[in-house]
């Protein structure tokens, strides 16, 4: 199992630009997550999703837009990138419910830059 | 009032010592407790997982959950160097909820 990948592992931007980041999991995760990680604030929710064909808004959305199409797949677009979401981007998943084998995964991380 | 409250730290102790974490919170819902450890570049990864009150040990790590004051902690004894990292309290929501962490660099 390669668990919680996520692509691309480093990008700079230039103020204005789009991308769109990766995340893929293989573990049948139903719940799925993208946050931001800057200095100071801790992880903060960007988006999440409870299943295929779902999305939510989670502490942070603006400017971010996101995607389930498939049940593996979770994608964060920036349509307009500004140099305030420089950051740190994580993906994680976890299974369906509560208790002690609902064990959320992180991915490794994607390292933005805005310029 | 934060969900969550953890002390950011940074933390330095020397080799040896004897490590307290904690974390506070405020919705007496929550029955799952977690600790993730996260070394620098890296993503977190769960390292302690408790439910509802009381203490479980691993190793050199011990989880302990105070529901009545609604204050969780995590000791580490004979701290290493490789502890060297930030630790992340969360509580099982949807989503989890997690503190900021607290980075703490232990000192050969």
């Amino acid at each position: 199992n390669a668990g919680v990948t996520q692509t691309p592992k480093f990008r700079v931007l230039k103020t204005g630009q789009s991308m769109t980041l990766l995340c893929a999991q293989d573990m049948n995760h139903e719940y799925m997550y993208w946050y931001r990680q800057d200095p100071g604030m801790g992880l903060r929710l960007i988006h999440y999703s409870v299943g295929e064909g779902t999305t939510a808004k989670g502490e942070v959305p603006d400017g971010y837009n996101v995607s389930r199409l498939k049940k593996q797949n979770f994608l964060l677009g920036l349509e307009s990138a500004a140099p305030s979401q420089t950051s740190v981007y994580f993906c994680a998943s976890r299974p369906y419910g509560q208790g002690l084998n609902n064990e959320q995964f992180f991915g490794p991380g994607t390292r933005l830059t805005v310029l | 009032q934060k969900e969550v409250e953890q002390d950011p730290g940074p933390l330095s102790v020397p080799e040896g010592a004897i490590v307290s974490l904690n974390c506070t919170y405020s919705n007496s819902a929550f029955q799952y407790f977690m600790w993730y450890r996260q070394y620098s570049r890296k993503g977190p990864e769960l390292l302690m997982y408790t439910y509802s009150s009381g203490n479980k040990e691993d190793g050199r790590f011990t989880a302990q959950v105070d529901k009545s004051s609604k204050y969780i902690s995590l000791f580490i004894r004979d701290s290493q160097p490789s502890d060297s990292a930030t630790y992340l309290c969360a509580m099982m929501g949807t989503p989890l909820v997690f503190g900021k962490g607290t980075r703490l660099s232990v000192i050969a």
